[in-house]
């Protein structure tokens, strides 16, 4: 099966910087990769999501890139702010049902 | 996106008994999916729920453990069976409700402690 791997673990970043968070995955089938946001106490929150026919998608302050050759994809935010802080995982999909998630990423930002 | 909610948000449990979660959307959905996310861990898929058929469960996981009813298309339910320690953990239930079919939104969760 799928298998997503997810860098780094933790990330701590000064207010304003930015950051990355970057995933692998195995199955050149896969083709559709969100990205979700974890507050504690809370559900997942779909942040941004990208398909294979497409290398980039950017929704404000975050970004998506898919480079299908190396079967990896990262998550770009701009301009932390404090408020960015949780938890990220990203996934990843050849049904659409099935989801593979990344073991997740604490994100900090400092103020 | 859906609005989920989720009962209980949390509970405690002793070992041996059986607890049933409930999700309640706010729009009609072909697909349920119930997730378990152990501490401090990542998500792993239980079972697939459509209405009108039996869930599909991933490997690891089975029907008498976590028996699963998907009676109408805005509503779920999960059940830890015959429950130990480590079945503390979060479930959370998602569904798959966005214009896009691959889209898929989550419940709160419900943190669940057997002790």
């Amino acid at each position: 099966g799928e298998n997503v791997e997810q860098h780094p673990s933790t990330l701590s970043v000064q207010e304003g910087d930015s950051a990355v968070i970057k995933c692998t995955y195995s199955d050149s089938a896969s083709n559709y990769f969100p990205w979700y946001k974890q507050e504690l106490g809370k559900g997942p929150q779909l942040i941004i999501d990208i398909r294979s026919n497409v290398g980039e998608k950017k929704d404000q302050r975050i970004a998506v890139t898919l480079n299908k050759t190396a079967k990896h994809f990262s998550l770009h935010i701009t301009e932390t702010q404090p408020e960015d802080s949780a938890v990220y995982f990203c996934a990843a999909s050849i049904t659409g049902n099935q989801f593979y998630f990344g073991t997740g990423t604490s994100l900090t930002v400092i103020p | 996106s859906a609005v989920i909610s989720q009962k209980p948000s949390r509970d405690i449990c002793q070992r041996g008994t059986s607890l049933t979660i409930q999700c309640q959307v706010d729009s009609q959905v072909t697909m349920m999916f119930w997730y378990r996310q152990q501490p401090g861990q990542s998500l792993t898929l239980i079972a697939t729920a459509n209405q009108g058929s039996e869930a599909t469960y991933e490997s690891g996981f089975v029907i008498d453990k976590f028996p699963i009813s998907r009676p109408n298309l805005t509503f779920s339910t999960l059940t830890v069976s015959n429950m130990s320690p480590e079945d503390s953990s979060i479930y959370l239930c998602s569904v798959d409700a966005g214009t896009d079919a691959y889209e898929q939104y989550f419940g709160p969760g419900t943190r669940l402690t057997v002790t």
